[in-house]
């Protein structure tokens, strides 16, 4: 069946990186947009971007551009987020998503912690 | 790009319907097909309509999806404590390339 499964939870200090991982499994890996999805303390879903695997093309939301950075890896089937220059606004949890129109197809990662604090 | 708006909370008390609404912006919206997700805490976002009415497999039929112009609804019947939770509006937006989610509605059973 399609898992998504992200690493672990992540404290960072403020301007430090963090870089999140999604393995898929299940299904081709190359076939699919990964989606990355934010949800801040007490603030809804927010949309960030995707990387298609295959071609390794990326698009952000205009809000993320210039601190998010997405990646693959398609021999470990396996796509990246990396957050830069983290400020506490960026503590939230992310998750990576296959979300396609029209279709049950819909499968979204456990989520990941990330912290920013001194 | 569009902006989907809900209601911040809805209640209602087990065995009642409850009506989430999810309205959007833009005419935009009239052609994107609408999904409902149910985030329950700690837990993945979990897809309980798509193509504004459609249920996947597993998904009660308590659960219902509509969408008329520039507005959707989630509706729930026959409501019980496991469905407090969290529910968000989904939309594809072709002038973004990408999602835009509602700003979430908080259920809760009386």
């Amino acid at each position: 069946q399609v898992q998504l499964v992200q690493s672990g939870a992540e404290v960072a200090r403020p301007g430090a990186s963090v870089k999140v991982s999604c393995k898929a499994s299940g299904y081709t890996f190359t076939h699919y947009a990964i989606h990355w999805v934010r949800q801040a303390p007490e603030q809804g879903l927010e949309w960030m971007g995707w990387i298609k695997p295959g071609s390794g093309d990326t698009h952000l939301s205009r809000k993320f551009q210039g601190g998010v950075t997405f990646a693959r890896d398609t021999s470990a089937s396996t796509a990246y987020m990396e957050l830069t220059s983290l400020s506490s606004e960026d503590s939230a949890v992310y998750f990576c998503a296959m979300l396609l129109v029209d279709t049950a197809f819909d499968y979204w990662g456990q989520g990941t912690q990330v912290t920013v604090s001194s | 790009q569009f902006v989907l708006t809900q209601p911040p909370s809805a209640s209602g008390a087990p065995g009642q319907r409850v009506t989430i609404s999810c309205s959007a912006s833009t005419s935009n919206i009239g052609s994107n097909t609408v999904k409902w997700y149910q985030r329950l805490p700690e837990t993945a976002p979990r897809l309980l309509i798509y193509s504004d009415s459609q249920r996947p497999s597993g998904v009660p039929d308590r659960f219902s999806g509509s969408k008329s112009g520039t507005s959707a609804s989630l509706a729930i019947s026959g409501l019980q404590s496991e469905d407090e939770a969290d529910y968000y509006c989904a939309a594809l937006d072709d002038s973004l390339s990408g999602w835009v989610f509602g700003g979430g509605t908080r259920l809760t059973v009386l």
